[in-house]
């Protein structure tokens, strides 16, 4: 199963928002509602920050929001802050053949 | 609080096996599903196994299919992870994820708490 793909990096100004894209295939992010995203600061464990696509779990700033749009998801940052500066991983089920999950390869977030 | 703490990782040699553990507390453990997923040095994420709440289902990424078994007590409320013929390319910090979803048996779902990681080098 090939990774999601995401951009590399992304950057923005405190305040600013910024949308991180998350391309798949009609069998996974096309086929799925259940594509999620991650948040993870270096030397951490990965955080979930997105579930079903729009879900937020409870914790999570309301300045985070997912959306997805035939084959691509994307998460949107809005407000950024300086704590947002992170690895961000986007993750799909699959049931091409048998259950899966693939990530896509990660973007850094830079805030400026 | 809801806990996942694993072990058992270091240095082993490409052909050797490696067992891991995953220590749950603070959720009712035997009602999820519970995953590994691993990350190589520098890189991203990659799932890596499932098994269902009660144990019956067992998927695997096509990477380590035959390779590694996942498993778990939930009388002890642990999970395992067999590795065995490690290869260099299996070298990477090994995350126990639980899945977001009661009763998870190979459902869509999700990964919401997730283990500090334990890193297993394989190297000669």
């Amino acid at each position: 199963q090939s990774a999601l793909t995401q951009p590399a990096s992304v950057s923005g100004s405190p305040g600013q928002s910024i949308t991180i894209s998350c391309s798949g295939t009609s069998s996974d992010v096309g086929g799925s509602n259940y594509v999620s995203w991650y948040q993870q600061h270096p030397g951490k464990a990965p955080k979930l920050m997105i579930y079903e696509v729009s879900h937020r779990p409870s914790g999570v700033s309301n300045r985070f929001s997912g959306s997805k749009s035939g084959n691509t998801a994307s998460l949107t940052i809005s407000g950024l802050q300086a704590e947002d500066e992170a690895d961000y991983y986007c993750n799909s089920y699959t049931s091409s053949s048998t259950p899966n999950w693939v990530f896509g390869g990660g973007t850094k977030l830079t805030v400026l | 609080q809801v806990q996942l703490v694993e072990s058992g990782g270091g240095v082993v040699q490409p052909g050797r096996s490696l067992r891991l553990s995953c220590a749950a507390s603070g959720f009712t453990f035997s009602t999820y599903g519970m995953h590994w997923v691993r990350q190589a040095p520098g890189k991203g994420l990659e799932w890596v196994a499932l098994i269902s709440y009660d144990g019956s289902a067992k998927y695997y990424a096509d990477s380590v299919k035959g390779r590694f078994t996942i498993s778990r007590d939930n009388s002890k409320n642990t999970l395992y992870l067999q590795m065995n013929s490690l290869r260099a390319e299996d070298t990477a910090v090994y995350y126990c994820a639980k899945g977001l979803t009661l009763y998870g048996s190979g459902s869509p779902d999700a990964f919401d708490i997730w283990g500090q990681g334990t890193m297993v080098t394989v190297s000669s």
